[in-house]
């Protein structure tokens, strides 16, 4: 069983819809997670980034980690076209070093008109 | 602009034909990473750097090498690739290792091993 798990999509959702996306993890010891957003053909670039449980919201991202599940979650309102992409979590241990994340496989969203 | 340059970003070579993939980076970051990112498997670690001349391997370095022999620069050595090295390389790195996991990508390299 792999570490992280994510749902590989593809998700397909109408342009303006509240978009929800989820990783499962396995290791109790992941205190730091992320989004990563990857357009085609380009790297995974930073979209949001948590410490422990709780909610952040950066305008139409939030995102929300419930460690007690070991669930974590990317949400999108107003989704837009442009949201169309591949979407990495990733998360790391206490040290929260960049040379320990792991990957979950990534969820495929478009965002049609 | 801050960015991580990979050359080249396409490349169809054969069984046994060493290559080199280059990376570097102008945002004078210590930490820097390569990972290798295949459909079902996601993004695995192959070699990682902390700083100049130090370097470790990742999840799955077996059939690579790297050498950090300045700061800008991470290369990333086949030296007789096959066909299971056919992947999705991207160089990555980060101001340094024990930054909260902001990693800035390059924009990948294709590679195929016929």
């Amino acid at each position: 069983q792999k570490e992280v798990e994510q749902d590989p999509g593809p998700l397909s959702v109408p342009e303006g819809a509240i978009v929800s996306l989820n990783c499962t993890y396995s290791n109790s010891a992941f205190q730091y997670f992320m989004w990563y957003r990857q357009y085609s053909r380009k790297g995974p670039e930073l979209l949001m980034y948590t410490y422990s449980s709780g909610n952040k919201e950066d305008g139409r991202f939030t995102a929300q980690v419930d460690k007690s599940s070991k669930y974590i979650s990317l949400f999108i309102r107003d989704s837009q076209p442009s949201d169309s992409a591949t979407y990495l979590c990733a998360m790391s241990g206490n040290t929260g070093t960049a040379s320990k994340l792991t990957f979950g496989t990534g969820t495929r969203l478009q965002v049609t008109l | 602009e801050a960015q991580v340059t990979q050359n080249p970003r396409y490349l169809i070579t054969v069984t046994g034909k060493k290559l080199t993939v280059t990376c570097s980076q102008n945002m004078n970051h210590e930490y820097m990473s390569w990972y290798r990112q295949d459909p079902g498997l996601g993004l695995r670690q192959i070699y990682y750097s902390m700083n100049v001349e130090v370097t470790d391997k990742g999840d799955v370095p077996e059939g690579y090498k790297v050498s950090r022999k300045e700061k800008r620069n991470f290369p990333l050595i086949l030296e007789s690739p096959s066909p299971n090295q056919t992947s999705l390389y991207f160089c990555a790195s980060s101001l340094y290792s024990g930054a909260t996991g902001e990693l800035f990508f390059g924009e990948g390299s294709r590679l195929t091993v016929l």
